[in-house]
């Protein structure tokens, strides 16, 4: 069965330090991954998808994402990351080919240092 | 372009009840869908509508329902609440619906509590 697991509950970094949030996710073939951030009290917004072609995503926030498929993998990195980038972080895959539902991981909670 | 909206916010219930609960997508967008979300299971897919269809659904008991209006207005019902209905409930709209084409936007949640 198709599945998507953040193995991070919660990360802490200092504001300008660098970011790498991991996703893994099981799926037999070439997945659509996606990843959204839901800050408090607001809802959850998209950061950025992959499809196919560079494995390296751009998004918004200055987020990008990098498909490994040997790894199964599709971590969320960022260079230097600010106070407002506190919140939750979900990776999500397309459910087997029905594009209209998404398996969601259980999040990964960052907290920022000042 | 005002975002999604979900009415009411916050909502205290007892076991046994029923509650409605309201959605409001963007103008335009024609799919409307629902999760629920709690600590322990994370997102949790609950049913899509489109064109006052029914075109998706989850893992979920009967107890759960949904309704799309001409306007793309959603409600959702769920009847004979239990303690474990208690989640933060999100609703999400897109044009057509379609993740590899379309961009998913949430609205803020209703949070459900049931005693």
């Amino acid at each position: 069965a198709q599945s998507v697991t953040q193995p991070d509950i919660h990360i802490t970094v200092s504001e300008g330090a660098s970011l790498e949030l991991r996703c893994n996710y099981s799926y037999g073939a070439t997945p659509y991954l996606f990843w959204y951030v839901q800050s408090p009290g607001q809802g959850l917004q998209l950061l950025l998808k992959y499809f196919s072609g560079d494995t390296l995503v751009q998004g918004i926030k200055g987020f990008e994402a990098e498909f490994k498929r040997s790894q199964s993998s599709f971590n969320l990195r960022k260079p230097s990351v600010h106070w407002s980038d506190a919140a939750e972080y979900f990776c999500a895959v397309e459910d087997a080919g029905n594009n209209r539902k998404l398996l969601w991981g259980l999040g990964t909670s960052l907290a920022v240092n000042p | 372009k005002a975002g999604v909206t979900q009415t009411p916010r916050y909502l205290i219930k007892t076991r046994g009840q029923q509650v409605t609960l309201s959605c409001s997508p963007i103008s335009g967008h024609r799919s409307v869908s629902w999760y629920q979300q709690t600590p322990g299971q994370g997102l949790q897919f609950l049913f899509e509508y489109f064109s006052e269809t029914q075109r998706n659904k989850g893992n979920f008991p009967g107890r759960f329902s949904g309704r799309q209006f001409s306007n793309s207005r959603s409600e959702m019902n769920v009847s004979t609440l239990e303690l474990g209905d208690s989640a933060l409930y999100l609703c999400a709209s897109s044009l057509e619906g379609d993740y590899r084409t379309d961009t998913q936007y949430f609205g803020p949640g209703t949070r459900l509590t049931v005693l």
